[in-house]
């Protein structure tokens, strides 16, 4: 149980398009979403933590014109990645916590931006 | 903000070695998990230390949380080249101040068990 979905688990995009990355948590309510960067070799940076209706909230450093999360629903929190650079390639994850057992991961999406 | 520091970074080991990582920090956690990473992958949890003191054994893992549970360390007995991968250490501040149970993650040990 407390799987989170996401999906795409991989995409490549030109520069200057618009990626966006789904979380869907498929058995439980997901009230609180994180997200992650992650580069080669190194450990998770966090992003940004939404909640379940309302503006998420970045960390220092993180443009949220350029990182827009949305979390309309208890089971969706999406990323979407504005006119991505090639700097912008990296891997995204996604995490949701739930409560009294900890947190659960996605599985990744592996951005490449050429 | 609260840091993790992980160490070592990097770890390259015979099978049948043993092991040890350390995460240590100044702030106190309310909790303190232990995951592990495989490529193009998202991290699987490991386990959860909850308790100052603690001591977790899963198999040939054994996990410790320290005393004031500002430290954990990971020990692995006879490592086995299925052992290779990402080990990270995550601790977690309590849900109050808005922190939302915001996990800080220390850097990461990348270990390569070698048959």
């Amino acid at each position: 149980g407390a799987v989170v979905s996401q999906h795409p688990s991989w995409v490549i995009c030109k520069s200057g398009t618009s990626v966006k990355i789904e979380c869907r948590s498929l058995d439980f309510q997901a009230t609180t979403m994180f997200w992650y960067r992650q580069f080669p070799k190194q450990s998770l940076m966090l992003m940004a933590t939404s909640n379940e209706g309302s503006k998420a909230t970045y960390e220092q450093g993180v443009e949220k014109d350029k990182f827009l999360i949305n979390h309309a629903s208890l089971t969706l929190s999406t990323l979407t990645v504005t006119s991505a650079h090639p700097e912008d390639s990296s891997f995204y994850i996604c995490s949701a916590r739930i409560q009294a057992r900890g947190y659960t991961f996605g599985s990744g999406t592996r951005l490449t931006v050429v | 903000t609260q840091l993790l520091e992980q160490s070592p970074q990097f770890l390259s080991i015979q099978e049948g070695e043993n092991l040890t990582v350390y995460c240590n920090s100044s702030s106190v956690f309310s909790s303190l998990q232990w995951y592990r990473q495989e490529p193009g992958e998202g991290p699987v949890l490991l386990v959860t230390v909850v308790t100052g003191g603690e001591v977790k054994k899963l198999k040939r893992l054994t996990f410790q949380f320290g005393d004031a549970r500002k430290d954990s360390s990971l020990h692995i007995t006879a490592a086995q080249p299925g052992d290779t991968g990402l080990y990270l250490c995550a601790g977690a501040a309590g849900g109050s101040g808005g922190s939302n149970y915001k996990l800080t993650f220390g850097k990461g040990t990348l270990l390569t068990v070698n048959p």
